[in-house]
């Protein structure tokens, strides 16, 4: 089983910010299949990216994805209101299929 | 617009069994691979099961495996989720979720997901 780690726990940030969030994993993501998610407090998650880097439908391009391997990031280029949630990643390049424990991005 | 509506949640004590149905609509059902996705309260996401367009692949989580049962009515556009022996360890919202691929050696993309059914395993 892929286990992954995300980095950091929490980041407390200002809107208009960046941020980059890490995702690791514990052995190589067959084909760099990772993908991302946002999740609102009371809300479903929400799918952002797949294959790494490859914007779902939709989605505002200051989102995007980026890695390969073991190591794989979101960046949020410049955080709206909205934005503050916890985000998730999630491999399906091998099964079972795996997420990280998530990164909250709440407000400063 | 894709719409996944779960019910069957509810208050069971361990031991006990359950199912799950999830309705589907605003595409083609029989096109997509399917899965549940659990969130325990306050926790982050677990991939529980998922099912191929014609039923012909599943694949189950550890945790589940041999307890729960997935399975799928095309012809009623829904999903089910047959839990059986249920533990504490299984109170969680369960979400219904359509995969973005309909080819089970490329699926496991999350694109579309319902509001979730709780499930709450208690005595």
């Amino acid at each position: 089983e892929i286990v992954l780690t995300q980095s950091p726990g929490t980041v407390s940030l200002s809107p208009g910010e960046r941020v980059t969030l890490s995702c690791r994993a514990s052995h190589s993501v067959p084909r760099n299949y990772v993908a991302w998610y946002q999740q609102r407090p009371g809300q479903a998650p929400r799918f952002l990216i797949y294959g790494a880097s490859t914007r779902g439908t939709d989605i505002p391009d200051r989102f995007s994805g980026s890695g390969s391997g073991t190591d794989f990031t979101l960046t949020v280029s410049r955080l709206e209101p909205e934005d503050f949630a916890v985000y998730y990643c999630q491999q399906y390049g091998s099964s079972p299929l795996t997420f990280g424990p998530g990164t909250k991005v709440d407000f400063k | 617009e894709v719409q996944l509506v779960e019910s069957g949640g509810g208050l069971i004590q361990p031991g006990r069994s359950l199912r799950l149905s999830c309705v589907a609509s605003g595409f083609t059902f029989d096109d997509y691979v399917l899965h549940w996705v659990r969130q325990a309260p306050g926790k982050g996401l677990e991939w529980v099961s998922g099912i191929s367009w014609n039923s012909g692949r599943i694949a189950y989580a550890d945790s589940v495996k041999g307890r729960f049962t997935i399975s799928r009515d095309n012809a009623k556009n829904s999903l089910y989720l047959q839990m059986n022996s249920l533990r504490a360890e299984d109170m969680a919202l369960y979400y219904c979720v359509k995969d973005y691929s309909s080819n089970w050696d490329e699926m496991g993309i999350f694109e579309n997901w319902g509001r979730g059914t709780l499930v709450t395993v208690s005595t």
